[in-house]
């Protein structure tokens, strides 16, 4: 069965240090899909990024980047320049291949404090 | 637009009084879930619906009933809620088959049972 771990609880920085949140996933499809939610303190899920198992290229969106690496399992997010409405709960979360099933890890949250 | 509406947002209600959270989309989506969003534990799926009259449990049914007559709503049902049930939940929404896509999630409900 499919597992995705975000070690880190809590992340507190000052606006302008960059900050990477740690995603580790388990799966055993050779096909599946990656993703990252940010959820703000008004509580919605927004949706930022989709990666599928064959494209292991990083991705940089202004100041998000996201490095996917199958060697280490790992998919991690990247805030370059962290402002503070960057502040909120962000989630990892797998889904194997064509099964509608989506997993989520337990979520960061990132404090950028003023 | 395109969207998965849940009511109500808020919701405060007393031990044992049963209540019903609505959840409608209007995507023409087969797969439709339910989760719940606890500190620390991240999402966690409650029941899916791969279709109309096609349901099944998730991680953490227990507590919980849903239908789904039609198949754009997919009411979640509390017979007799109880403490535990506090949490802030979810209903979302995929084509089946197209777990790569992720879902569509609704505002989400956040529910306080006393």
């Amino acid at each position: 069965a499919q597992k995705v771990t975000q070690a880190q609880t809590e992340i507190s920085v000052v606006e302008k240090e960059d900050v990477t949140l740690d995603c580790v996933y388990e799966t055993r499809d050779t096909t599946y899909y990656l993703f990252w939610y940010k959820q703000p303190p008004s509580g919605e899920l927004v949706f930022l990024i989709r990666r599928n198992s064959f494209d292991e290229q990083n991705e940089i969106s202004g100041r998000y980047s996201w490095n996917f690496q199958k060697s280490t399992s790992s998919f991690n997010f990247t805030i370059t320049a962290s402002q503070v409405v960057d502040s909120a709960v962000y989630f990892c979360a797998l889904s194997e291949s064509d099964n509608n099933d989506m997993r989520f890890g337990a979520g960061t949250r990132l404090t950028v404090k003023p | 637009e395109a969207q998965v509406t849940q009511n109500p947002r808020y919701l405060i209600t007393v031990t044992g009084k049963k209540l019903t959270v609505t959840c409608s989309q209007n995507m023409n989506h087969e797969y439709m879930s339910w989760y719940r969003q606890d500190p620390g534990l991240g999402l966690r799926q409650i029941y899916y619906s791969m279709n109309v009259e096609v349901t099944d449990k998730g991680d953490v049914p227990e507590g919980y009933k849903v239908s789904r007559k039609e198949k754009r709503n997919f009411p979640l049902i509390l017979e007799s809620p109880s403490p535990n049930q506090t949490s802030l939940y979810f209903c979302a929404s995929s084509s089946l088959g197209t777990g790569g896509y992720g879902y569509t999630f609704g505002s989400g409900t956040r529910l306080t049972v006393v």
